[in-house]
């Protein structure tokens, strides 16, 4: 698995665009890119998946540049709800001594 | 329909005692997992089973054991608690074998306090 690197937390307003990016230098040709939502006191939650280019789904797009190094998660128009953390998964999970398999994540917080 | 489920939801016990968790996921999927998130939020991968390979954390003490009766579930046994395996343990499920474009599902987790 490659090592994943996020910011630690962000704030935002409502009704901005939120951009999380995440670096993943290590990333292996068959790695997919994976994005993660966890509110507190609950389970992680898939959010959007992607190889290359760009993915759009109903609640989030996914910008990943050609040389796969990074990678992009993009929310519309956030509103109080989005608050939760953003974890950047890359690869399959790993299971290495050291490493924490979904990163630190990053704490996004919406302010009214 | 709840995809993944775990019991019990909060669980407090002696230092010392055995418990175990339960997961069950109505998924049809293939690959289980569990997960411990810790109090600075960290998850950390514990165990990967499916019906052909069980995959171990090699940081996770041997007193920690999944058990599997059918691909529906995966229990997860603890022996000898220690002050130090309080946190949240999260089950997930994904399709496949736990490759690299697998997505997993998770449960709603287990608060575990060991007193």
């Amino acid at each position: 698995l490659a090592k994943t690197t996020q910011p630690i937390s962000m704030d935002s307003y409502e009704g901005q665009e939120v951009n999380i990016t995440c670096s993943h230098n290590n990333i292996a040709t068959n790695d997919y890119i994976t994005w993660y939502q966890q509110f507190p006191s609950q389970g992680p939650r898939f959010i959007i998946q992607g190889y290359k280019t760009k993915v759009t789904n109903e609640v989030a797009s996914l910008f990943i540049p050609a040389d796969r190094k990074s990678s992009t998660l993009s929310l519309p128009r956030v509103s109080l709800s989005d608050t939760a953390v953003y974890y950047c998964l890359v690869g399959a999970p790993d299971f290495g001594n050291e490493k924490l398999t979904f990163g630190t994540g990053t704490r996004l917080t919406i302010i009214p | 329909d709840t995809a993944v489920s775990q019991t019990p939801k909060y669980l407090v016990t002696q230092m010392g005692n055995d418990k175990s968790i339960k997961c069950e996921q109505n998924l049809g999927h293939d690959t289980m997992y569990w997960y411990k998130q810790d109090s600075k939020k960290f998850l950390k991968i514990m165990f990967s089973y499916n019906n052909k390979e069980l995959i171990i954390n090699e940081t996770v003490p041997n007193r920690f054991s999944p058990k599997s009766p059918d691909k529906a579930h995966l229990n997860l046994h603890i022996n000898s608690l220690e002050l130090g395996d309080s946190a949240v343990y999260f089950c997930a499920s994904s399709q496949g074998p736990g490759g690299q474009g697998d997505t997993q599902y998770f449960g709603p987790g287990t608060r575990l306090t060991v007193l």
